[in-house]
């Protein structure tokens, strides 16, 4: 069954360290974004990519890079300069213009320690 | 601009309804909506197009009001399995070219608990 996939599923990091998380897809989707969950404060978008090798900001891209070399495929890291980066991290994918809907993946949570 | 829901909770017993509003200060092209459970991933339930159309999944419906930057969702005789949060999702009109860039801002969430 096609789906999306993101690991680990709970992630400890130290202050200081950059971590990664993946995502990976097998739905053919164009399209992948990456958002953050606040308690309260719904899904904020971090980064998404529409094509392989090109991404763009979302609205709260600071501390946050990623890549896109396959289309499967949409890592992202947390780097040290992410002042509060304790949060649940959510990978979704979709076809070009999201005309059918998003597929999350079922998470990452993130602690920092 | 994060769209804004309304109201923020509901709490049901089984069978009854509930409205959940959705609103934009900004034009709108589709709207999408989905259901969270807690600690899992957000699911898809519909997506509403310019237009004014309204869709349906099973005892849940919505409509899109693109002149009033408005969306609802409608569920009817709830059932327990329909707790949880639910978003709705915003999408600004295409570019010049025509294309969407599918790029959703989420609301805050409205929390919907269904009681026997």
């Amino acid at each position: 069954d096609g789906g999306i996939t993101q690991s680990p599923k709970y992630l400890f990091r130290k202050e200081g360290q950059n971590v990664t998380l993946s995502c990976e897809q097998n739905l053919n989707h164009d399209a992948m974004y990456w958002y953050r969950q606040d308690p309260g404060q719904g899904l904020r978008l971090i980064y998404y990519s529409q094509i392989v090798n090109d991404f763009q900001k979302g609205d709260i891209a600071e501390g946050y890079s990623v890549s896109r070399e396959k289309k499967e495929s949409f890592p992202l890291t947390v780097t040290s300069a992410q002042k509060n980066p304790t949060a649940f991290y959510l990978c979704a994918s979709s076809v070009a213009d999201g005309g059918y809907g998003y597929t999350f993946g079922s998470g990452t949570r993130l602690t920092v320690v | 601009q994060q769209p804004v829901q309304s109201p923020q909770a509901v709490i049901l017993r089984e069978g009854e309804d509930a409205v959940i509003n959705c609103s934009s200060s900004k034009a709108l092209y589709s709207v999408h909506w989905y259901r969270q459970k807690h600690g899992e991933a957000p699911v898809f339930l519909m997506i509403l197009l310019k237009g004014g159309e309204q869709k349906g999944h099973e005892k849940i419906s919505a409509s899109f009001n693109e002149k009033k930057q408005q969306s609802s969702l409608y569920l009817t005789a709830s059932q327990l399995s329909y707790s949880g949060t639910y978003f709705c999702g915003t999408d600004p009109p295409p570019n010049a070219g025509g294309t969407s860039y599918g790029k959703l801002t989420f609301g805050q969430g409205t929390i919907l608990t269904v009681h026997p």
